[in-house]
């Protein structure tokens, strides 16, 4: 098992620029996220997704899309890049909320400049 | 109130020495209590749960105190390898029906040889 894995790792853009975070997780669970992680700062929940092919927001969803169109498969898209999304983004998955564990995948380190 | 708020330290912890801190969380609702590690530049990993009757695997200890609203960890005979941030992370509602994990800053752990 892969567990949580997260594409690409790195990855710099200019501000305007567009891209996409893929999340991919083989452990068949219902619940997938998106957080990031600034300096001095917990996590905080981006968008999350409760079963294939639905989406919702979390705390700081501005300027972030996302999509579930496969069960192992989420995606963080950001459509038009600024600095304040400077950032490391860790994607989770846990089979359900509350009492389950989530499993993080390592981590996307992006720089907007 | 912030949702969950720790210390970020550093706690700077002499290898064989017992560490402890705690976590403040705000909602009196929060059902769910979790310790999780994290390593420098890795994503977060399960700790061990915080259940209402306390609970302790190995060197860890974790109590948690509902009146008070905190939950804490104890960590006995300190390793190098225990050296990490460690997140105090508590459940919380996002409405609809669906919950949230709210993650705090971290403490971060220095065991010195």
């Amino acid at each position: 098992n892969a567990g949580v894995t997260q594409t690409p790792k790195f990855r710099v853009l200019k501000t305007g620029q567009s891209m996409t975070l893929l999340c991919a997780q083989d452990m068949n669970h219902e619940y997938m996220y998106w957080y990031r992680q600034d300096p001095g700062m917990g996590l905080r929940l981006i968008h999350y997704s409760v079963g294939e092919g639905t989406t919702a927001k979390g705390e700081v969803p501005d300027g972030y899309n996302v999509s579930r169109l496969k069960k192992q498969n989420f995606l963080l898209g950001l459509e038009s890049a600024a600095p304040s999304q400077t950032s490391v983004y860790f994607c989770a998955s846990s089979f359900g909320q509350d009492y389950n564990e989530q499993f993080f995948g390592p981590g996307t380190r992006l720089t907007v400049l | 109130r912030k949702e969950v708020e720790q210390d970020p330290g550093p706690f700077n912890v002499p290898e064989g020495a017992t560490v402890a801190f705690n976590c403040t969380y705000s909602n009196s609702a929060s059902q769910s209590f979790f310790w999780y590690r994290q390593d420098c530049r890795k994503e977060p990993k399960l700790l061990m749960s915080v259940y209402s009757s306390g609970n302790e695997d190995g060197r860890f200890t974790a109590q948690l105190n509902r009146a008070s609203q905190y939950i804490s960890l104890l960590i006995r005979d300190s390793k190098l390898s225990d050296s990490a941030t460690y997140l105090c992370v508590v459940n919380s509602l996002l409405g609809s029906g669906n919950n949230r994990l709210a993650f705090g800053k971290g403490n971060q752990v220095v065991v010195i040889p």
